[in-house]
């Protein structure tokens, strides 16, 4: 079965860290580009940030650029957001999803991550 | 600052045909922003139905087709069923490997 599992998500503070990850199976994640997605509860989608296949290429939205760092393991077939100087509005669910032809065919089912005090 | 536009709400009777577009703020859209659209119900992660601007995913029924239209890309349904009722999300691909959302379309079936 194709799937993506996220997991990670938690409260934080703001200024804290987290890392959240995503666990791929039934597909070659190694050949995939990957990327996050992120929602405010009530809110539409926001596009987060990409990575190519080789782990090196990445881009990120204005928002986030600077303080949070996507990054994958081929080998064990997950995908992480390393989340760092979190603010409120980062409040969010979190979606991991794959990339074929520049969409997104594949989705988690989220992970919630709070930043509040 | 480049945004993606689409109606934000929209309303159609059962059996009917209802367009959403979706555009940008300044310039047009065209095949190149390889334009993709996602159905969301509440507490449900979003499901792709169309890429490649036109291409339906896999089990989408063909009551939904994609296109470009004047400017705009376009998502029409074609007999609209009470269960389309959802959030529709359009995706631009822009140059340098960002890409962006609109900020959806509330579809009402009644």
């Amino acid at each position: 079965e194709v799937q993506l599992v996220e997991s990670g998500g938690g409260l934080v503070q703001p200024g804290g860290s987290l890392r959240v990850s995503c666990a791929a199976s039934g597909f070659t994640f190694s050949t995939s580009w990957m990327h996050w997605v992120r929602q405010v509860p009530g809110q539409g989608l926001v596009w987060v940030s990409h990575i190519k296949n080789d782990g090196i290429t990445t881009t990120y939205a204005d928002s986030v650029k600077g303080r949070f760092t996507i990054s994958r393991d081929n080998a064990k077939n997950t995908l992480y957001l390393q989340m760092n100087s979190l603010r409120v509005e980062d409040t969010a669910v979190y979606y991991c999803t794959n990339d074929a032809g520049h969409a997104f065919h594949i989705w988690g089912q989220g992970t919630v991550v709070t930043v509040s005090s | 600052q480049t945004v993606v536009t689409q109606e934000p709400s929209f309303s159609v009777s059962p059996g009917g045909t209802v367009t959403l577009t979706c555009g940008l703020n300044s310039g047009s859209v065209s095949t190149s922003h390889y334009a993709s659209w996602y159905q969301q119900t509440p507490g449900q992660a979003p499901r792709l139905l169309i890429y490649y601007t036109n291409t339906r995913s896999s089990g989408v029924p063909d009551r939904f087709s994609g296109s470009i239209v004047g400017n705009k890309a376009a998502l029409t349904i074609t007999g609209a069923q009470a269960d389309d009722e959802s959030d529709y999300y359009c995706v631009l691909y822009m140059s340098s490997d960002i890409w962006l959302f609109g900020g959806g379309t509330k579809l009402t079936v009644l």
